[in-house]
């Protein structure tokens, strides 16, 4: 079976546009994360859904920012105006079982987001 | 606030050395501690994970040291190969949460 995949993997924008990053979690899997990785730093946690519902979006840093899973699979991160600090690699993960049970974490590849 | 530091941020050892990346943490809360591995490109991977209950696991090279009163976890690559190449991060999740706090990661080259 695949992994986690995500596209595009590269996506250059320029300021004050829109973008919109997509993720496919691993069949089945119950949750899926978002990170933003800055360059030479850990991942940060975004946001979490568990199923469709997305029960933690303490991390994203503003109002430009807002995901959705509406079928309980695939994730879009959605980036509204966006600026030069947004530039970053957006990582997302998913796993298959939900909170207070622990199971593997697994990342995709990320999409690396340049904003000129 | 940075839930999970990590140190050093690179680190050169020549083949066959030991390679050791340490973390340590503040909120007691946590109950897992894995170490992921990330080659360029490519998203995290987990490598070995310990619980808070245990003071060592080891697989194969690889070996998390975990001291609960100090609040600090160690991982130990033993006879590292360039293979072993990569960035690594320590990471620390909690339960209830389901939400995985990274350290900032470590630049491992190991020299042939």
């Amino acid at each position: 079976g695949a992994g986690v995949s995500q596209s595009p993997r590269y996506k250059v924008a320029k300021r004050g546009q829109d973008v919109a990053l997509r993720c496919d979690p691993i069949s089945g899997h119950v949750s899926l994360f978002w990170y933003q990785q800055a360059l030479g730093q850990g991942p940060e946690f975004l946001t979490y859904f568990q199923n469709e519902a997305q029960l933690d979006k303490s991390g994203l840093p503003s109002d430009r920012f807002f995901a959705e899973r509406p079928e309980g699979s695939v994730s879009t991160l959605k980036i509204q105006r966006t600026q030069q600090e947004d530039s970053a690699v957006y990582l997302c993960a998913s796993s298959l079982r939900d909170r207070g049970q622990l199971s593997e974490q697994f990342f995709g590849p990320g999409t690396r987001l340049t904003v000129l | 606030q940075q839930q999970v530091k990590q140190s050093p941020q690179s680190l050169i050892v020549q083949k066959g050395g030991i390679s050791i990346i340490n973390c340590a943490y503040e909120n007691t809360a946590f109950d897992y501690f894995p170490w992921y591995q990330q080659f360029p490109g490519k998203g995290p991977a987990l490598l070995i994970a310990i619980r808070p209950d245990v003071s060592e696991k080891k697989e194969g090279r690889f070996t998390i040291s975990f001291n609960k009163s100090a609040k600090q976890f160690s991982l130990h690559i033993m006879d590292s190969q360039p293979g072993d190449s990569a960035t690594y991060f320590c990471a620390a999740y909690i339960y209830n949460f389901n939400k995985f706090y990274f350290g900032s990661g470590t630049k491992l080259n190991v020299k042939p």
